[in-house]
């Protein structure tokens, strides 16, 4: 099946720092790829969808200039925290799509747990 | 926009026996539904889809699903667990039918299979 590689699996950081998520679609073109932030015990909450060169759709409540998201190939989409805070701290997991023969068919990388101090 | 319930937060159960998980969503026009799985430390992966046809459908690893148009609910169903079928378990449905692409999940229901 597809393959969605999300990097780094885990990161710690200090507060004010910014940190990049990176997931990569690496046997398939990801047309669209899509955020997500899941808190314990709780299900997976849409941040954003990113296709492939344009600008990301964020979900209402999620800042734009807190959560940058590039698509710049179809392969890659990038999620950057900037100046992060507590607060932030959470699990981030991206998903991609092929293309609308997909027919929503999400493949999902391995998550991303960002602890920030 | 859809909304999916799941009935269930946790369920703990005993290997061989019988699961049945509940979801239902609220938007009525064409849906696509889908279960997912995450096992501990894992990232999620799909069960199975419905997006037409046969309403019971089959997934991986003995799983199987039946979508229920009158009821707006697609029940996730094992007939014999086994201890590693504990994860967690996550309905989903796109957002509109518009919405191409993105899926609302519901909460989750966590599963505990013991020996």
């Amino acid at each position: 099946g597809a393959v969605v590689s999300q990097h780094p699996s885990w990161v710690i950081c200090k507060s004010g720092t910014s940190v990049k998520i990176e997931c990569r679609s690496l046997d398939f073109q990801a047309t669209t790829m899509f955020w997500y932030r899941q808190f314990p015990k709780q299900s997976l909450m849409l941040m954003a969808t990113s296709n492939e060169g344009s600008k990301a759709t964020y979900e209402q409540g999620v800042e734009k200039d807190k959560f940058l998201i590039n698509h710049a190939s179809l392969t890659l989409s990038t999620l950057t925290v900037t100046s992060a805070h507590p607060e932030d701290s959470s699990f981030y997991i991206c998903s991609a799509k092929t293309g609308w023969l997909a027919k929503n068919i999400q493949y999902f990388g391995a998550g991303t747990r960002l602890s920030v101090l | 926009a859809q909304s999916v319930s799941q009935h269930n937060h946790h369920v703990i159960l005993s290997e061989a026996a019988s699961l049945e998980l509940g979801c239902n969503y609220s938007y009525g026009g064409t849906v696509n539904l889908f279960w997912y799985v995450q096992y501990p430390g894992q990232h999620l992966q799909l069960l199975l889809k419905y997006f037409s046809g046969d309403p019971l459908v089959k997934g991986i690893k003995g799983f199987e699903a039946e979508f229920i148009k009158s009821k707006f609910s697609f029940n996730l169903r094992k007939p014999s667990v086994q201890w590693s079928d504990t994860a967690e378990y996550f309905c989903a449905a796109p957002q509109t039918t518009d919405s191409w692409g993105k899926l609302q999940f519901g909460a989750g229901t966590q599963v505990v299979v013991t020996p």
